[in-house]
């Protein structure tokens, strides 16, 4: 069956641009995260939805990153006036419902470059 | 807070050798523990997990992790490396509920013929 599809794949663009990263969940699968992996560290949490909503979006560095999630299927991690900071892959991450009982299944991510 | 550690950032073994990766972690409560191990490029796939009971678990690919409370440890383990196994590979925590992972940082695992 289908995993869990990250596009684009890779994303290079100019610093101050405006970005999008899409994240197609496994079908069925209520709860959606995002995380950001920099160069040689683990993934970092930023936001995690349950269905159309966040429930926790602490992991956000500032008000640049923002993320939907309109039909609690597809979510879109949206950052604005990009810095080369933010510089990263992005990975999306989706698991049957609330609950550690359940795992996370992970994308292949996009890798974002700023230039 | 949570936090993990993965003291060893890059290891070396031959192919055939046995394994250890070495994870700590950091948690007020009962931690559930997950070993994730990425490939060039490619995601995270989740290799197993402990929530309770035993404190030796088995996962995917020949590998096994042990649970000890006493040293908030959850090392990961392979009796023969395969030159496939090269990759880097996660310790991560989290609690029951809604909470996302902790990653640690990664332990990159080099395999030699």
């Amino acid at each position: 069956g289908a995993g869990v599809s990250q596009t684009p794949s890779n994303k290079v663009t100019e610093k101050g641009k405006y970005v999008e990263l899409r994240c197609d969940p496994i079908s069925g699968h209520t709860a959606l995260y995002w995380y950001r992996q920099s160069l040689g560290q683990g993934p970092e949490f930023l936001i995690y939805f349950q269905g159309t909503g966040a429930a926790d979006d602490s992991g956000l560095p500032n008000d640049r990153f923002f993320a939907v999630r309109p039909e609690g299927s597809v979510s879109t991690l949206k950052i604005q006036r990009t810095e080369r900071g933010d510089s990263a892959v992005y990975l999306c991450a989706s698991s049957l419902g609330t609950g550690i009982n359940q795992p996370q299944h992970f994308g292949d991510g996009t890798r974002l470059s700023i230039l | 807070a949570q936090s993990v550690t993965q003291p060893d950032i890059h290891i070396t073994v031959s192919e055939g050798a046995s394994l250890e990766l070495r994870c700590n972690y950091s948690y007020g409560a009962t931690p559930y523990l997950f070993w994730y191990v990425q490939s060039p490029g490619q995601g995270l796939q989740l290799l197993l997990k402990y929530f309770s009971g035993d404190t030796l678990v088995q996962g995917i690919k020949g590998f096994e992790a042990e649970f000890k409370r006493s040293q908030s440890s959850f090392n990961l383990r392979k009796p023969s490396v395969h030159w496939s196994d090269a990759a880097e590979y996660f310790c991560a925590v989290g609690h029951s509920g809604n909470t996302p992972l902790v990653f640690g940082k990664g332990t990159r695992l080099s395999v030699i013929a």
